[in-house]
């Protein structure tokens, strides 16, 4: 079956830090790739996506690339900010799913102090 | 401004007791789902429904149910058959787009006494 693995956090850094979140993903054929943000109480947010190999996704100075050949999906940010912390989540949908049904990562926690 | 609602935010409930839990869209999706957030975990979903009229289980199914009437609206009962009922609760939904993209709710809280 489908299945996406992150880094388990918290992950705590200081601000204007470099932030690197692993994400790895088992799929058959070709899935989109996602990054969801969860901010305290409330829903998720897409914050990038990526729906083929080599394609980086990019957003409010985030970024992802999609490895095929690693099955990766790492997000960078090169200088959080206290906004910044949040639960970030990896997720895929593979193409030939019904409903197009997701799969996420267990989320990463990230904390940003000043 | 379009998107998703979810009411209530914050629910209380004694065991024993089904609770409805609202979600409503005006993006004009087709597909709706729920998934569930235990402290400190990922989402795992209940149901999800691709057209009006139908709905499948998720991975998750036993002791909730739903129904989706109207292409806005796809509520969630949980009942009393549920076993740990106290969870967040999101809705998402996602239109006609092939990348997979979900929109989601603000969440609603539930907590059993």
């Amino acid at each position: 079956g489908n299945s996406v693995t992150q880094m388990e956090g918290p992950v705590t850094l200081s601000e204007e830090a470099f932030l690197t979140i692993n994400c790895t993903y088992t799929a058959t054929g070709y899935p989109s790739l996602f990054w969801y943000v969860q901010y305290p109480g409330e829903g998720l947010q897409l914050l990038l996506k990526a729906t083929k190999a080599d394609d980086k996704g990019s957003n409010k100075g985030f970024e992802a690339t999609y490895r095929k050949e690693t099955t990766s999906f790492h997000l960078e940010k090169g200088s959080v900010q206290v906004s910044d912390s949040a639960v970030y989540f990896c997720a895929l949908s593979p193409r030939e799913a019904a409903g197009n049904k997701l799969t996420f990562g267990g989320g990463t926690r990230v904390l940003v102090k000043p | 401004d379009g998107g998703i609602t979810q009411s209530p935010k914050y629910l209380f409930r004694k065991e024993g007791q089904n609770v409805t839990l609202s979600c409503e869209q005006n993006l004009n999706h087709d597909a709706m789902y729920w998934y569930r957030q235990d402290p400190g975990q990922g989402l795992r979903l209940i149901y999800y429904s691709q057209i009006v009229n139908d709905f499948q289980k998720g991975d998750i199914a036993e002791g909730y149910s739903v129904s989706r009437e109207k292409k806005e609206s796809f509520p969630l009962t949980v009942t009393s058959a549920q076993k740990n009922p106290t969870a967040f609760y999101l809705c998402a939904s996602k239109g006609g787009a092939r990348t997979g993209e979900l929109f989601f709710g603000e969440g609603s809280r539930l907590t059993v006494l």
